[in-house]
């Protein structure tokens, strides 16, 4: 079946502007989780959604950063005015529920010039 | 909170040779552990998981772990690596209370001919 897909695949804009990231799930995951992975290091948690609403924000780095699931399955990272340091390879996961094996799409490479 | 801590950024081995790549965690209340592999341009792939069932896990090609409660420690072990197992290789944690996974730095695994 299908996995999680991601797009765009690699997204190059310049600083200050606004991007949008989009994440699909594996059909019937309850559970969507975004991730960032800098060149060199380990996935860093941003937000996870159980349904529409973000059970854990915690991992937003500052205001800048803003996620939606509004109808329980698609998601939408916004990221506004970014910056040189939001270059990264951001990364969706999905699991059936909370707590269950995520699984990972492949991720968007944002690079901020 | 939890932490992940991978000792060695770079492990190279010989083809047939053993594997062992070291993960140790920190973490307050019990926690379950994973191991996921990374190929070049490809998604997070999950090699197995500890979800305080048996202590000793087996994974996918080959792989397993074992959980060490006194060590704080889920170690990935193969008896003899395959060129295929070149990867970068992510260990990471989570709890009934945080379901977001919490990331090693990596370690980057050469399989030598």
């Amino acid at each position: 079946g299908a996995g999680v897909s991601q797009t765009p695949s690699n997204k190059v804009t310049e600083k200050g502007k606004y991007v949008e990231l989009r994440c699909d799930p594996i059909s019937g995951h309850t559970a969507l989780y975004w991730y960032r992975q800098s060149l060199g290091q380990g996935p860093e948690f941003l937000i996870y959604f159980q349904g529409t609403g973000a059970a854990d924000d915690s991992g937003l780095p500052n205001d800048r950063f803003f996620a939606v699931r509004p109808e329980g399955s698609v998601s939408t990272l916004k990221i506004q005015r970014t910056e040189r340091g939001d270059s990264a390879v951001y990364l969706c996961a999905s699991s059936p529920s909370a707590g269950d094996e995520q699984f990972f799409g492949p991720g968007t490479r944002l690079t901020v010039l | 909170a939890q932490s992940v801590t991978q000792l060695g950024s770079h492990v190279s081995v010989s083809e047939g040779a053993l594997v062992l790549l070291r993960c140790n965690y920190s973490s307050s209340v019990p926690p379950y552990l994973f191991w996921y592999v990374q190929y070049p341009n490809q998604g997070l792939q999950l090699l197995l998981k500890y979800t305080s069932a048996a202590t000793l896990v087996k994974g996918i090609n080959g792989f397993e772990a074992e959980f060490k409660k006194s060590e704080t420690s889920f170690h990935l072990t193969k008896p003899s690596a395959h060129m295929s197992d070149a990867a970068e290789y992510f260990c990471a944690v989570s709890t009934m209370g945080r379901r977001a996974l919490t990331f090693g730095s990596g370690t980057r695994l050469q399989v030598q001919p």
